[in-house]
């Protein structure tokens, strides 16, 4: 498949800590994203990076991506309750601009 | 701008009947996709379109399903016939150009009894 694969599936974590999730995919991309899920609404998006970048960062969110691992992963800082939803990483590839979505990471902030 | 416009928001039918689900991209905006939500597979891609044109319909389950664009504001994903299987939220999302950030509506439940 070429979708991105995130881990862990489920995350549990208090206000304040930090939450790290994992995505790999299998061939070459053009961009990799990441999305956010509400219950019961549509994907946010949060953050796009590049083939050619290896770190980006927009607020409380870091995203880093090793194309040599085909791996890209998310850490949220100093999370809040609000940050409770799924995750989801989306890739674009070369050759084919589909995006492609993997199947979530859920994650629960306890206050 | 009202972002991705959806509908119906809920839609409840019965198996065999013919199911409409609508979208309206956001204006300018170039791409737009379809997407199928369920607990097992997950977010399924089932066909993008770019300028109009139907880019990539591989996934597109089957021939009871089909979708056009007929002009830049608006889409169709049609369901002929409809099973329970096909129960499911469905996606819309539309981008400036393909490749680039997606803005998602708020998706239509269907369920198919």
């Amino acid at each position: 498949s070429q979708q991105g694969e995130e881990d862990p599936q489920a995350l549990s974590i208090q206000e304040g800590e930090n939450a790290t999730m994992n995505c790999s995919y299998k061939t070459s991309i053009n961009n990799l994203q990441w999305y956010r899920q509400n219950s019961g609404r549509g994907l946010v998006h949060l953050i796009l990076i590049r083939s050619n970048e290896r770190e980006k960062h927009s607020g409380r969110l870091r995203v880093t991506l090793d194309t040599s691992k085909k791996s890209s992963s998310l850490l949220i800082t100093a999370s809040r309750a609000a940050d409770t939803a799924s995750y989801f990483c989306a890739t674009v590839f070369y050759g084919n601009n589909r995006l492609a979505f993997g199947k979530g990471n859920q994650v629960v902030v306890i206050p | 701008d009202a972002g991705v416009i959806q509908s119906p928001r809920h839609e409840v039918t019965e198996m065999g009947q013919e199911v409409t689900l609508r979208c309206k991209p956001i204006s300018g905006h170039n791409s737009l996709f379809w997407y199928r939500q369920t607990m097992m597979r997950g977010l399924e891609l089932l066909i993008y379109f770019n300028n109009n044109v139907p880019i990539d319909d591989s996934g597109m389950p089957e021939d009871r399903f089909s979708a056009k664009m007929p002009n830049a504001s608006f889409s169709t994903l049609k369901i002929q016939p409809s099973e329970p299987r096909d129960s499911a939220v469905y996606f819309c999302a539309s981008s400036d150009r393909v490749g680039t950030e997606a803005f998602f509506g708020q998706g239509t439940r269907l369920t198919v009894v």
